[in-house]
């Protein structure tokens, strides 16, 4: 019964290789995203997802494509994986409207590109 | 722009005592704040919220006090335990999305 879940857990790859982490959300949320969370434990927003629409996308280089194959799932593929991308990357949702923006989030997929 | 700053990046306090945790934010307008707290190895989990209608708001052994004339944010821990040990960060709704601060690491000394 976990509200939103991410997989794999861990992720370690070489440079240059394509690889792929994928979201879901049972809380039945019309808004999706994906956070990137550097060794400060800075987090900072990648893109939102509203009902399998690209809402936000913070300048992430086009190497990151999210997926919304329905709007309980928000897929995020990166190719050409370089150094600097090895972070944890955590998956959150929200429902629409003023009243509530909290954002549940995902245990989040810790990425290593060596 | 927006950004959100706290003022400590790590506390450390003792078993039982008050934690106190701040947090400046630089965007008048934002309506809304939301404490997480993430421990480690999980991903943030909400705390408590406040609206910028509101100054005060408490949960359970938490207090979120919203000075917007500083515009400054704080989180009040009561009676800290050994499970409050976490990074906290503070978050403002900005425009679509929601703009976290630094973190601050708590730590309970025994």
């Amino acid at each position: 019964d976990t509200a939103v879940s991410q997989t794999p857990k861990y992720l370690v790859t070489q440079m240059g290789n394509d690889k792929s982490i994928k979201c879901e959300q049972n809380l039945g949320h019309d808004t999706m995203y994906w956070y990137k969370q550097d060794s400060k434990k800075f987090l900072k927003i990648m893109f939102s997802y509203n009902n399998k629409e690209l809402i936000i996308n913070e300048t992430v280089p086009n190497r990151f494509s999210p997926k919304s194959p329905d709007k309980a799932h928000l897929n995020l593929h990166i190719n050409s994986l370089e150094l600097g991308d090895s972070a944890v990357y955590f998956c959150a949702s929200s429902q629409v409207g003023p009243l509530a923006p909290e954002q549940f989030f995902g245990p989040g997929t810790r990425l290593t590109v060596l | 722009g927006e950004s959100v700053g706290l003022h400590l990046p790590t506390l450390s306090v003792q078993e039982g005592d008050n934690s106190i945790i701040n947090c400046a934010y630089s965007n008048s307008a934002s309506d809304y704040f939301i404490w997480y707290k993430q421990e480690s190895g999980k991903g943030p989990q909400f705390i408590i919220d406040i609206r910028s209608n509101m100054d005060k708001r408490q949960g359970q052994r938490v207090t979120v006090l919203l000075n917007k004339t500083v515009k400054h944010l704080s989180l009040q821990i009561a009676a800290t335990q050994p499970g409050d040990s976490a990074v906290y960060f503070c978050a403002e709704k900005g425009a679509q999305k929601l703009v976290f601060g630094q973190g601050t690491r708590l730590t309970i000394n025994p």
